[in-house]
């Protein structure tokens, strides 16, 4: 099915542990996202990608890591979990970073830090 | 930075038509978009309008876009249950690679 998959859906950590949020896309996107949904919040951008070893910083890109090494791949590395860091994320893509016919969102990693 | 702003929550009757607006900020903004997202799941595009637009209708959906006021609005007509739901408006790219969302508006539907 096309589209962007996100992998685990669900996750728990403990307060230090690192991991990594899998996002994929086989619709050949240019662009790639990561976002955060908290209650109240709305989604605030962490990193994005406007291609194939080019990333940048978004609104909230503090304690994550990410790298573009494929077309297909955007994976988002938490370095050390903090409780602040529990939230819902989003991956995204777009055909074309001028964001030309919308966003594909993938369904989401529901991550919980203890 | 730039900003999207809509109503928190709107409520309506089964059958009645509904109408989601939003205000921006971003006067370079090229698209600007409509997703829907129902508990559990990732936003859904359900339709964008060009900034060259004022209207775009799309089945039960029509979008109208007034540039001069920044305001876009999303009216869904019938509303049925299974509408119930967040919309979020959303700009973008303009200047930058990057889209503004809003807040969402949660919208409920009663029978």
């Amino acid at each position: 099915n096309a589209g962007v998959t996100q992998t685990p859906k669900f996750q728990v950590l403990k307060t230090g542990q690192s991991m990594t949020l899998q996002c994929a896309q086989d619709m050949n996107h240019e662009y790639m996202s990561w976002y955060r949904q908290d209650p109240g919040m709305g989604l605030r951008l962490i990193h994005y990608s406007v291609g194939a070893g080019i990333t940048d910083q978004g609104e909230v890109p503090n304690g994550y890591n990410v790298s573009r090494s494929t077309t297909e791949d955007f994976p988002l590395r938490l370095l050390s979990a903090a409780p602040s860091q529990t939230s819902v994320y989003f991956c995204a893509s777009s055909q074309e970073r001028t964001g030309a016919y919308g966003y594909t969102f993938g369904s989401g990693t529901r991550l919980t830090v203890v | 930075g730039e900003d999207v702003e809509q109503s928190l929550f709107l409520s309506v009757r089964e059958g009645d038509s509904s109408v989601i607006n939003c205000t921006y900020t971003d006067s370079s903004s090229t698209y600007l978009y409509w997703y829907k997202q129902e508990p559990g799941a990732g936003l859904q595009l359900l339709t964008y309008i060009f900034s060259n637009m004022d209207m775009k209708q799309d089945q039960r959906l029509t979008v109208l876009l007034n540039k001069k006021d920044k305001h876009l609005s999303l009216r869904i007509a019938d509303t049925q249950t299974g509408d119930s739901a967040i919309y979020f408006c959303a700009t973008g790219p303009g200047g930058s690679y990057i889209p503004t969302f809003g807040r969402g508006t949660s919208l409920i539907v009663h029978p």
